[in-house]
């Protein structure tokens, strides 16, 4: 089945203690992206992935770090969080199809709570 | 102001209703409008496709572009309760895969 993963999906922490979050895609997929969703913000990407080796930031790239070092995975890495970090995180894929569209898939969501 | 703007809702429907869902956006860059539909607990999923202005129909979901006006919209026909969900809006500026723009999305619920 095709699909992203995120693990964990739920996670409390305290500030300051340096967390990974796992994302991994079994589509082959050249993007990959991390996004944030918070109530009245929305969804916001963090950093994107063109393809292994290479990232980039998106609109809120402060406090997070990424890496690819491997196609299918892509770890959103916080290397000392903070409270206003509190959200919940989506991992997402995409590919251009055959009909010339790039579709994204995202994972279940990781809720992380920071305090 | 933001790049794309979408009406928080909530919504509430009766069964068999056509439902409205509509975003606007400041950036006229813009090229590439999809629609996101996300039930509670889940992430999202891709509803609708739209390349430029014009409308495409799928099942009981048509979507429309107005890139003069700035505005796209998501129409649901005979609205069915499993079509509770939030709606999010998401814009990109060209067809490469790497940045999306995404609304805050609408609450929708179908009451039988």
């Amino acid at each position: 089945e095709a699909q992203v993963t995120q693990n964990p999906r739920y996670l409390i922490t305290v500030t300051g203690k340096k967390l990974t979050v796992t994302c991994s895609q079994n589509m082959n997929h050249e993007y990959m992206s991390w996004y944030r969703q918070d109530p009245g913000l929305g969804l916001r990407q963090i950093y994107y992935s063109m393809n292994v080796e290479v990232t980039d930031k998106g609109d809120v790239p402060e406090g997070y770090k990424v890496s690819r070092k491997e196609k299918r995975n892509f770890p959103l890495i916080l290397e000392s969080p903070s409270p206003n970090q509190t959200s919940l995180y989506f991992c997402a894929s995409s590919q251009l199809t055959g009909t010339g569209r790039y579709e994204q898939y995202f994972g279940p969501g990781t809720r992380l709570t920071v305090t | 102001q933001k790049e794309v703007e979408q009406d928080p809702g909530p919504l509430s429907v009766p069964e068999g209703a056509i439902v409205s869902l509509n975003c606007t956006y400041s950036n006229s860059a813009f090229q590439y409008f999809m629609w996101y539909r996300q039930y509670s607990r889940k992430g999202p999923e891709l509803l609708m496709y739209t390349y430029s202005s014009g409308n495409k129909e799928d099942g009981r979901f048509t979507a429309q572009v107005d890139k003069s006006s700035k505005y796209i919209s998501l129409f649901i026909r005979d609205s069915q309760p499993s079509d509770s969900a939030t709606y999010l809006c998401a814009m990109s500026l060209s067809n490469t895969g790497n940045q999306f723009y995404f609304g805050t999305g609408t609450s929708l619920t179908v009451i039988p």
